[in-house]
């Protein structure tokens, strides 16, 4: 079955510290990952794709096939970063958007 | 509107009240997906809707819960007989279908008292 595994509920840093959310995923076909954003009282939001390959508000994720790994990373935390974010999995043999269950990331001063 | 609308925004049900949950998703979109949101269950896929038909009903969690599309917009995510255990955010989300951006709406906070 497809599943996406978030481990962490929690992530605690300080601002300017490197911050990585972890996301594997598994499934056997050819998968398109996601993270999506959830800012305090805003609706959740798409904030990369891995097809896209870019870079958004600094963060950036590397699919990696070999580990099914998905992570989010930014080098220098701010604290407007602070939010859930979800990892997302979409693969054509299942036509569906599955989510994991979220990562809280709170950015300290 | 431009964006995905879900009403109504809150609602409060006595325990055993049948409850309905709509969403308005982006015009256009052929593809829509209820999620329900638990704290500490992350978001909890329930029904997805290509067009009108359901190809995969299989995240429902009980034969209380149903929903329906019609004219290949509005949607209905319908909860009979409502439990304590329902009690929760409902999400409803819409796009062009395939690997395109899922876009949200604001959510239902249902609470079953």
């Amino acid at each position: 079955a497809q599943r996406v595994t978030q481990p962490e509920k929690l992530l605690s840093v300080f601002k300017g510290a490197p911050v990585e959310l972890k996301c594997n995923y598994s499934y056997s076909g050819s998968p398109e990952l996601f993270w999506y954003v959830q800012y305090s009282r805003q609706r959740l939001q798409l904030l990369l794709r891995h097809i896209s390959r870019e870079s958004i508000k600094g963060f950036t994720a590397d699919l990696n096939k070999g580990e099914t790994s998905f992570h989010l990373k930014k080098p220098f935390a701010q604290e407007e970063d602070s939010a859930m974010y979800y990892c997302a999995l979409y693969g054509t043999g299942f036509q569906k958007l599955v989510f994991g269950t979220g990562t809280r990331l709170l950015v300290s001063p | 509107g431009a964006g995905v609308s879900q009403s109504p925004s809150n609602k409060v049900t006595e325990k055993g009240k049948d409850v309905e949950l709509r969403c308005d998703p982006i015009s256009g979109h052929t593809a829509l997906y209820w999620y329900r949101q638990s704290l500490g269950q992350g978001l909890e896929f329930l029904i997805y809707f290509q067009g009108n038909s359901a190809p995969d009903k299989s995240g429902l969690p009980s034969d209380r819960f149903s929903a329906e599309r019609t004219g290949g917009s509005v949607s209905t995510l319908t909860i009979q007989r409502t439990q304590q255990e329902d009690s929760a955010v409902y999400l409803c989300a819409s796009s062009f279908g395939g690997r395109t951006e899922a876009f949200f709406g604001q959510g239902t906070r249902l609470t079953v008292v």
